[in-house]
């Protein structure tokens, strides 16, 4: 059960312009959402975040946006930058026990051309 | 502050050998997760520590798969025996509190390769 879906596994971008990657869920319990970057052969790192009570989180470049009622989150970054080029993981998580459950997509390579 | 540490970076077993991984979260984080990612696809957690408690292991295939967290800091993953459908990538992550927007913080993981 794929309760996080990225559903463009890649996507290309010229520098300067803007990126939209998506990320749709299927469990309304989710509390919190976030997107994490990741460069070959290196762990991922934290992006950007969104509480489920929230819409929108902005911070610099990046922007998140979410839509509770189609349970559609995305992620926004203006300008694009060829340092951008990297996989990113939309990440979902929920209290379950005490304790954050985090599911995660299975990511969309983004390529951003100079 | 210093990273997740993990080691090693790369393993190449056969199959019916066993393997173990190892992982230093960042000083003062409770909770620690290992994650397995197969190529193209998204991490998947496999066990996750509340200090040395297991909090949540529904995932690890608990015939061949191992966990444990010694004094609730270093941690050490191990497969026995290895199957070919276990080459993948497994990553090792600490967050701060266990709250719901607690960052994961991940370690460069270990390539597994089983042949």
């Amino acid at each position: 059960d794929q309760q996080v879906k990225q559903n463009s596994p890649s996507l290309s971008v010229q520098e300067g312009r803007i990126s939209i990657l998506n990320c749709d869920y299927t469990n309304s319990m989710f509390d919190y959402f976030l997107w994490y970057k990741k460069y070959p052969a290196e762990g991922p790192t934290f992006l950007i975040s969104i509480s489920s009570i929230k819409d929108k989180n902005e911070d610099g470049r990046f922007t998140v946006f979410l839509n509770k009622s189609a349970k559609h989150l995305s992620l926004h970054i203006v300008p694009s930058q060829p340092g951008d080029s990297a996989v990113y993981f939309c990440a979902a998580s929920l209290n379950s026990g005490g304790y954050q459950k985090v599911t995660f997509g299975t990511g969309t390579k983004l390529q951003v051309i100079p | 502050e210093a990273g997740v540490a993990q080691s090693p970076r790369y393993k190449i077993i056969e199959k019916r050998q066993s393997v173990a991984f190892w992982c230093n979260p960042i000083s003062g984080h409770a909770t620690l997760y290992w994650y397995q990612q197969i190529l193209g696809q998204g991490p998947k957690l496999l066990i996750q520590f509340q200090n040395n408690g297991v909090v949540d292991d529904s995932q690890l295939p608990k015939d061949r798969f191992s966990a444990e967290r010694l004094k609730g800091v270093d941690s050490t993953l191990k497969i026995q025996p290895a199957k070919l459908e276990d080459s993948a990538v497994y990553l090792c992550a600490s967050s701060f509190t266990t709250f719901s927007n607690s960052p994961l913080h991940f370690g460069n993981g270990t390539r597994l390769t089983v042949t």
